[in-house]
């Protein structure tokens, strides 16, 4: 149980492009999902934080007009990267939480984005 | 400040043999969740184990094993064993604050295991 999908694996865009990344709750409901941004080698950076049908919460430093994220449903979160350059390529994580005290979070396999 | 500290950036263990990572944090909260994360080479996160701040019992899961110190603010993982799928960064993490639904993660220990 507690699986999270993200889609796509990989994607490569053009500078000034729009991409979408979705994050989905395979069989749980997940009251709260994460973004996270991977650098090589590095650890993992905390971007934003969405409940469902409200707005996300974006860490500082972090341009929420930039990384748009939707969070429609209950198994359902999109970051979408709006005009992207090349440094925003990366490595993007999603998490998932499914309620509970335990602050556990279930993560998605990642995608890479390159952006030429 | 709640912050996590890993202070092995790498570390390498002989197949079979046991290995210990770090890990220290910071925190004013009395009750929290402590997390040891896998992250293989395929990337994908994998939760290894998970320590209740309030129980005094370490918490174990198979191979793996923590040395919780509340006192200290250490949690420290112990791999038996090791297998050469344990090759692998670890991450410590945990709730920054208490009814955050953040997770702070230390900067990672690469971990790997020889034949």
């Amino acid at each position: 149980g507690a699986v999270v999908s993200q889609h796509p694996s990989r994607v490569i865009c053009k500078s000034g492009t729009s991409v979408k990344i979705e994050c989905r709750s395979l069989d749980f409901q997940a009251t709260t999902m994460f973004w996270y941004r991977q650098f090589p080698k590095q650890s993992l950076m905390l971007m934003a934080t969405s409940n469902e049908g409200s707005k996300a919460t974006y860490e500082q430093g972090v341009e929420k007009d930039k990384f748009l994220i939707n969070h429609a449903s209950l198994t359902l979160s999109t970051l979408t990267v709006t005009s992207a350059h090349p440094e925003d390529s990366s490595f993007y994580i999603c998490s998932a939480r499914g309620g509970g005290a335990n602050y556990e979070q279930y993560f998605g396999p990642g995608t890479r984005l390159t952006v030429t | 400040a709640q912050t996590v500290t890993q202070s092995q950036p790498e570390m390498s263990v002989q197949e079979a043999e046991t290995v210990t990572l770090s890990c220290t944090y910071d925190t004013s909260e009395n009750n929290y969740y402590l997390f040891w994360y896998k992250q293989p080479p395929s990337r994908q996160m994998i939760l290894v184990i998970r320590q209740e701040a309030y129980k005094q019992q370490n918490a174990t899961e198979n191979r793996f094993s923590v040395n919780f110190q509340k006192a200290a603010k250490s949690f420290s993982l112990k791999i038996s064993d090791s297998q050469l799928g344990d090759t692998a960064m670890y991450f410590c993490a945990f709730p920054p604050q208490g009814g955050s639904e953040k997770l702070v993660f230390g900067k990672g220990t690469k971990l790997t295991v020889n034949p």
